[in-house]
């Protein structure tokens, strides 16, 4: 079976930091994505990690452990604009279908 | 704006009844796949087609079923609808169906089902 853990809800403060984490139990890995998704609208891309590491890109960086089904999503100076859901996602099998984690919904304050 | 068309944005009926959702993948995009998301829910897969045959099945309900037809677009049918279909149905495309390597998916904006 596929299992993906990650945190229903967080609150951080506008300009800081704040990393989402990603747990994940999958027969086969081939990838891990995160989106993000606001309210009511279409998720989109963020990152993709498939080997072990930290991959940055701009505000966000994401880090992936596949010895220990482990990843984070991490957002740097946050903006009011970053509050939203953010999906984990894994791919795995030979299809190219992603299995999503619940997400986990973002509320960043003044 | 991803490339992706869904239609229709939003679609309001009653227990009982079909509707038809349906998809345009982005240009050149083989493969497509149906999610569904219900309130407060992540997104739940329900199938995927890839240049008109179907590649992988999700926990798609009996009474759901799609297609993908030759100009790659794809319909997703929905019959004797209950309150609990009531959800966002999201349509993704990307250019590959599978492999090892997978491709970024690009999501519709997707169709409001509620069903009263």
């Amino acid at each position: 079976g596929q299992n993906i853990d990650q945190p229903t809800e967080m609150t951080a403060t506008e300009g800081a930091i704040v990393q989402i984490n990603c747990t994940y139990q999958t027969s086969g890995f081939n990838g891990l994505f995160w989106y993000q998704q606001h309210a009511g609208e279409a998720p989109t891309f963020l990152s993709y990690n498939v080997l072990d590491g930290l991959e940055e890109k701009g505000r966000f960086s994401s880090f992936l452990s596949r010895s220990k089904g482990y990843s984070y999503l991490l957002l740097k100076e946050l903006q009011m604009k970053d509050s939203a859901s953010y999906l984990c996602a894994v791919h795995s099998g030979n299809t190219g279908k992603l299995i999503f984690g619940q997400g986990t919904t973002l509320q960043v304050k003044p | 704006d991803s490339g992706v068309t869904q239609t229709p944005k939003h679609l309001i009926t009653a227990t009982g009844q079909r509707v038809t959702l349906r998809c345009s993948p982005r240009s050149g995009d083989l493969s497509v796949y149906w999610y569904q998301q219900s309130l407060d829910q992540g997104l739940q897969f329900l199938i995927q087609y890839y240049n008109g045959e179907e590649r992988a099945k999700g926990n798609i309900l009996e009474r759901f079923s799609a297609q993908q037809f030759p100009d790659l677009h794809s319909e997703l049918n929905l019959s004797s609808l209950e309150l609990g279909d009531s959800a966002l149905y999201f349509c993704a495309s990307s250019l590959k169906g599978g492999g090892a390597t997978p491709g970024e998916l690009f999501f519709g904006e997707g169709s409001r089902l509620t069903v009263l």
